[in-house]
């Protein structure tokens, strides 16, 4: 079956520091690839998104590359603020039937001022 | 303005009732979903529906209940029969259920504790 991993957290940071959260995969066929954030208390946002190998996808200062040969997606941004703090999600669609998204852990990280 | 609306946001229920969680959309999309999310953990899906009339079990639909009468609503029912149903419960839609790259937008999230 599917399946993603992502590090665990917390990570915790100072503000203009370098983000990476790394992300790994195992599916059938060539999946999507999401990054979500999630705010305390609230529930998930699209940050971007990725549909094909190679692809990049950007949003906010924050990037990921679909790299097929190492099936992974890892999350960076250049220089955190302190608004960055929230939980970030990793997740895959296959496109089976029901677009469903098999979800990471969440990795959790807080930006310091 | 477009999005997804749950409600209530914060639920109480005593030991061996059932609630019912309300989901609508005005996205026109055909497919949605619902997610449980457990305290520093992932979501899992408990139910999805592709098409009004029409829904399917995700991986942990025990306890659970859902109708889709409506393309724009979606209500799950926790029952008496789930053992562990205190957790934050999330809808989602998206604009149709075929394919890989169909964004699947979420809702706020409504947040269920047993008593």
């Amino acid at each position: 079956g599917n399946s993603v991993t992502q590090m665990e957290g917390p990570v915790t940071l100072s503000e203009e520091a370098f983000l990476t959260i790394n992300c790994t995969y195992t599916a059938t066929g060539y999946p999507s690839l999401f990054w979500y954030v999630q705010y305390p208390g609230e529930g998930l946002q699209l940050l971007l998104k990725a549909t094909k190998a190679d692809d990049k996808g950007s949003n906010k200062g924050f990037e990921a590359t679909y790299r097929k040969e190492t099936t992974s997606f890892h999350l960076e941004k250049g220089s955190v603020q302190v608004s960055d703090s929230a939980v970030y999600f990793c997740a895959l669609s296959d496109g089976a039937a029901g677009n469903k998204l098999t979800f990471g852990g969440g990795t959790r990280v807080l930006v310091k001022p | 303005d477009g999005g997804i609306t749950q409600s209530p946001k914060y639920l109480f229920r005593k030991e061996g009732q059932n609630v019912t969680l309300s989901c609508e959309q005005n996205l026109n999309h055909d497919a949605m979903y619902w997610y449980r999310q457990d305290p520093g953990q992932g979501l899992r899906l408990i139910y999805y529906s592709q098409i009004v009339n029409d829904f399917q079990k995700g991986d942990i639909a025990e306890g659970y209940s859902v109708s889709r009468e409506k393309k724009e609503s979606f209500p799950l029912t926790v029952t008496s029969a789930q053992k562990n149903p205190t957790a934050f419960y999330l809808c989602a839609s998206s604009l149709n259920g075929q394919g890989s790259g169909n964004t699947i937008y979420f809702g706020e999230g409504s947040w269920l504790t047993v008593v």
